[in-house]
């Protein structure tokens, strides 16, 4: 099992451009989600999904769009990247439930001029 | 006041060294507690979970006082490859779903 992907594993983006993150798992969760990591923050959850077809917001979703085709994939689009935008993203999946571990990806390391 | 609240540390410790960490939540409600280890410009992993009655894995210690509302982690023995940030994480059962709130983490430095 690959666990979860994510691409790419760096990006630099100018204010205004668009562009998506993919993330993609491989052990049948059900439940996947984004996250952004800032120093001094924490990760906080931008959107998250119970399932295909079923997304939801998080914490921080604005500039971003989520979409829940299949279990397997679950991309993060940025509309018009800003510069607060700059930061580490992390997608993640598990098992719904309560005390069931998140699974992460490798992250994208993203920064916006 | 913040969710979920660590001291950032570092904490700086030679090997052989105990080491623990504190972590404090304002939602009485929550349901379930974890540390998770993330390396240097790494994801994070699981490390272990929080039980209520306290739980060991080998030199890793977890402890959880719903009363006080803190989760602890002790590392006893600690070795340089223990050198990390260290998450606490709460789960919080929100409407259909499961709501995990992240500290900010404690770094670990073990020197020599």
């Amino acid at each position: 099992n690959a666990g979860v992907t994510q691409t790419p594993k760096f990006q630099v983006l100018k204010t205004g451009q668009s562009m998506t993150l993919q993330c993609a798992q491989d052990m049948n969760h059900e439940y996947m989600s984004w996250y952004r990591q800032d120093p001094g923050m924490g990760l906080r959850l931008i959107h998250y999904s119970v399932g295909a077809g079923i997304t939801d917001q998080g914490e921080v979703p604005n500039g971003y769009n989520v979409s829940r085709s299949t279990t397997e994939d679950f991309p993060l689009r940025l509309l018009s990247a800003a510069p607060s935008q700059t930061s580490v993203y992390f997608c993640a999946s598990q098992v719904r439930g309560v005390g069931n571990e998140q699974f992460f990806g490798p992250g994208t390391r993203l920064t916006v001029l | 006041r913040k969710e979920v609240e660590q001291d950032p540390g570092p904490f700086n410790v030679p090997e052989g060294a105990t080491v623990a960490f504190n972590c404090t939540y304002s939602n009485s409600a929550s349901q379930s507690f974890f540390w998770y280890r993330q390396d240097c410009r790494k994801e994070p992993k699981l490390l272990m979970s929080v039980y209520s009655s306290g739980n060991e894995d080998g030199r890793f210690t977890a402890q959880l006082n719903r009363a006080s509302q803190y989760i602890s982690l002790l590392i006893r023995d600690s070795k340089l490859s223990d050198s990390a940030t260290y998450l606490c994480v709460v789960n919080e059962k929100a409407y259909n779903t499961d709501k995990l709130i992240f500290g900010t983490g404690t770094r670990l430095q073990v020197f020599p």
